[in-house]
């Protein structure tokens, strides 16, 4: 069964860069098949898209955090991340990681992990 | 704020049917599939409904999808206390919004 599992710091600093990682099990990220992304959720508040990426390395990014963001694939470690740049306290969120295809769409999620930025 | 609109809240008893709606433009549920999520509280997204109206192996046939030009639905029918959670439609944007975009969800209550 496939599985994935967001990992990082549970605080990020004002103007710093948030690093998050998905790993994935169950399932490779090699496959042809699905894009690998991630969503978030402010507390209280509805989903954003922010992005995914293909085995092949393509990237699609939602048009508002664009600047700031970039995800990144380790197929050694069957893993991918998540950088977030010059972050603000309106990027604290629940972040998640999904696989998502071109039949099911974004159809497996991990349990999502808090990071609040704050001084 | 949110690409697709849906409304913010919804209420039933059990063993009723609700209807819950997602607006868009032509842009994302005109010209692409729509995505049905179920959150129930403190958990991840669930895939409720997929291309419209199609149901993930495991998802009752009380949950239902359809899509008539750039609105969709989502039914519930046999409603039950479990059912109580947020439900967001999601659609390919092939606009400047995308490539994903969200509704913004609605809290389905069970009275």
């Amino acid at each position: 069964q496939l599985q994935l599992q967001e990992s990082g710091p549970g605080l990020v600093k004002p103007s710093e860069t948030l690093a998050l990682t998905c790993t994935v099990s169950g399932g490779s990220i090699s496959s042809s098949t699905y894009y690998w992304g991630w969503i978030r959720q402010p507390p209280g508040k509805g989903l954003e898209w922010i992005g995914c990426i293909s085995y092949t390395g393509n990237t699609y990014y939602n048009p508002s955090l664009k600047r700031r963001v970039t995800i990144s694939l380790d197929m050694s470690k069957n893993q991918f991340s998540l950088r977030l740049s010059s972050v603000t306290a309106a990027d604290t969120a629940i972040y998640y990681c999904a696989r998502s295809g071109a039949v099911a769409g974004i159809d497996f999620w991990g349990q999502g992990t808090l990071v609040p930025v704050s001084s | 704020q949110y690409v697709l609109t849906q409304p913010p809240s919804a209420s039933g008893t059990p063993g009723q049917r609700v209807t819950l709606s997602c607006s868009g433009r032509s842009s994302n549920i005109g010209s692409n599939y729509v995505y049905w999520y179920q959150q129930l509280p403190g958990a991840a997204p669930k895939l409720l409904i997929y291309r419209n109206n199609q149901r993930p192996s495991g998802v009752p046939d009380r949950f239902s999808g359809s899509k008539s030009g750039t609105s969709a639905s989502l039914a519930i029918s046999g409603l039950r206390s479990e059912d109580e959670a947020d439900y967001y439609c999601a659609a390919w944007d092939d606009g400047l919004s995308g490539p994903w975009v969200f509704g913004g969800g609605t809290k389905l209550t069970v009275l």
